[in-house]
């Protein structure tokens, strides 16, 4: 079954550039599904970031959509995420997940999640 | 964006007791609305999709309904294990959206 794996600094200083990778196992990234990024700020909900289909087709939070960047690297099998200018407010637990085939936008399997902390 | 509102904020039940979870969209998203459960810790897991279908490994005590804006997550009589903070999320518009959650704790 498939598994996704989190990795990436855990404290970003402010006006700098989140950078984490989700290393896909068990099943390819080339495969006809969506990858996608959520994030979770300590003791809150739920919010998407985006996602890209293998293809390269992508879609992103209208309210970070200047900010992020997600790329697919298909011959290392990871997907990524990169969010510019940080503040404390992107501080948060993030997971990167696996959107469904088509249309997209059921996420299952779910990273365990990597806590990136914004601060001098 | 579509708003999903959860209610109620925090429910309190025992174990045995049936648990209805509400969610109410903004806008209609037709049957294209999943919920999740997330427990301290760890990373939410798939209940539902599309209103009413149950993912793979998931109890039948869990089933899901609605369509349009109101929707529905029932557990018929909660185990131990059931007491979690429950997502709702949309997948109709881009871009996706999610609940602000319920608490259901153990009374």
């Amino acid at each position: 079954q498939v598994q996704l794996q989190e990795s990436g600094p855990g404290l970003v200083k402010p006006s700098g550039t989140l950078s984490l990778t989700c290393a896909v196992s068990g099943g390819s990234i080339s495969s006809n599904y969506w990858w996608s990024w959520v994030r979770q700020p300590p003791g809150k909900g739920l919010e998407w970031i985006g996602e890209m289909y293998h293809s390269g087709s992508t879609h992103y939070n209208p309210s970070l959509k200047s900010r992020v960047t997600i790329s697919v690297d298909k011959s290392k099998n990871w997907f990524s995420l990169k969010l510019s200018s940080v503040t404390a407010a992107d501080t948060a637990v993030y997971y990167c997940a696996r959107g469904t085939s088509g249309e997209g936008g059921v996420f299952d399997p779910w990273g365990q999640g990597t806590l990136v902390t914004v601060s001098s | 964006e579509t708003v999903l509102t959860q209610s109620p904020a925090t429910l309190s039940l025992s174990p045995g007791e049936r648990a209805t979870l509400s969610c109410r969209a903004s806008q209609s998203v037709s049957t294209y609305l999943a919920w999740y459960q997330q427990k301290p810790g760890q990373a939410p897991r798939l209940l539902i999709y599309d209103a009413s279908n149950r993912a793979t490994g998931i109890p039948a005590r869990f089933s899901g309904s609605g369509s349009g804006t109101d929707f529905t997550l029932t557990i018929s009589s909660l185990e131990p294990e059931d007491f979690a903070v429950y997502y709702c999320q949309q997948r109709s518009k881009w871009p996706r959206t999610f609940g602000q959650g319920t608490k259901l704790e153990i009374k």
